[in-house]
């Protein structure tokens, strides 16, 4: 069984358009994450939920909307996207968000705005 | 604030070979230090991480990572690689009362056979 799991693997859309990256985890972990890599590997964190709970939320265009129904689940929602919002964006999670814990990635979505 | 240098961007190691992939971290107080490896086409896994103990810690597939707090490293060691350590490896670091991880910018291991 995957224990985090991300919907779609690719997205190409058009610039403008509205999407969606869908994020699960069976780990019965409390908090989840979402990471943008650029092009040059640069990994960094845009979000985390504890709980359903926004906890962290870095310098990110308001186009980026995180939604977590519920705690194994931590979608993100973008509007109008942009050629620079093309990266692979990872789902992650955590069992309670606290330093020094492993995280467990996603295999991650891989979006190509053109 | 904490940051993580990895010098390294790329690495060629002929197999069977040593290789020492190295971290330097920038923290005002005591850190937790992790190393990630994302294999081609899939997300990060942990290899190790140090978080109080023993300075040498070992990992998963032979990896072993030192703490030094004097030079403010974490270098990453495997006394002989194999084809299938080919990866992009992340060092990463986050300390007391922080929640966020902040990754180095990746080391490309490159195994030549």
């Amino acid at each position: 069984d995957t224990a985090v799991s991300q919907t779609p693997k690719y997205l190409v859309t058009q610039m403008g358009n509205d999407k969606s990256i869908k994020c699960e985890q069976n780990l019965g972990h409390d908090t989840m994450y979402w990471y943008k890599q650029d092009s040059k590997k640069f990994l960094k964190i845009m979000f985390s939920y504890n709980n359903k709970e926004l906890i962290i939320n870095e310098t990110v265009p308001n186009r980026f909307s995180p939604k977590s129904p519920d705690k194994a689940h931590l979608n993100l929602h973008i509007n109008s996207l942009e050629l620079g919002d093309s990266a692979v964006y990872f789902c992650a999670s955590s069992p309670s968000g606290s330093w020094g814990e492993t995280q467990y990635f996603g295999p991650g979505t891989r979006l190509l705005v053109l | 604030a904490q940051s993580v240098t990895q010098l390294d961007s790329q690495v060629p190691v002929f197999e069977e070979a040593p290789v020492e992939l190295r971290c330097n971290y920038s923290s005002s107080v005591s850190v937790y230090l992790f190393w990630y490896v994302q294999y081609p086409n899939q997300g990060l896994q942990l290899l190790l991480k140090y978080l109080s103990g023993s300075t040498l810690v070992k990992g998963i597939n032979g990896f072993e990572a030192e703490f030094n707090k004097s030079q403010t490293s974490f270098h990453l060691r495997k006394p002989s690689v194999h084809i299938s350590d080919t990866a992009e490896y992340f060092c990463a670091v986050t300390n007391f009362g922080n929640e966020k991880l902040t990754f180095g910018t990746g080391t490309r291991l490159t195994i030549i056979p």
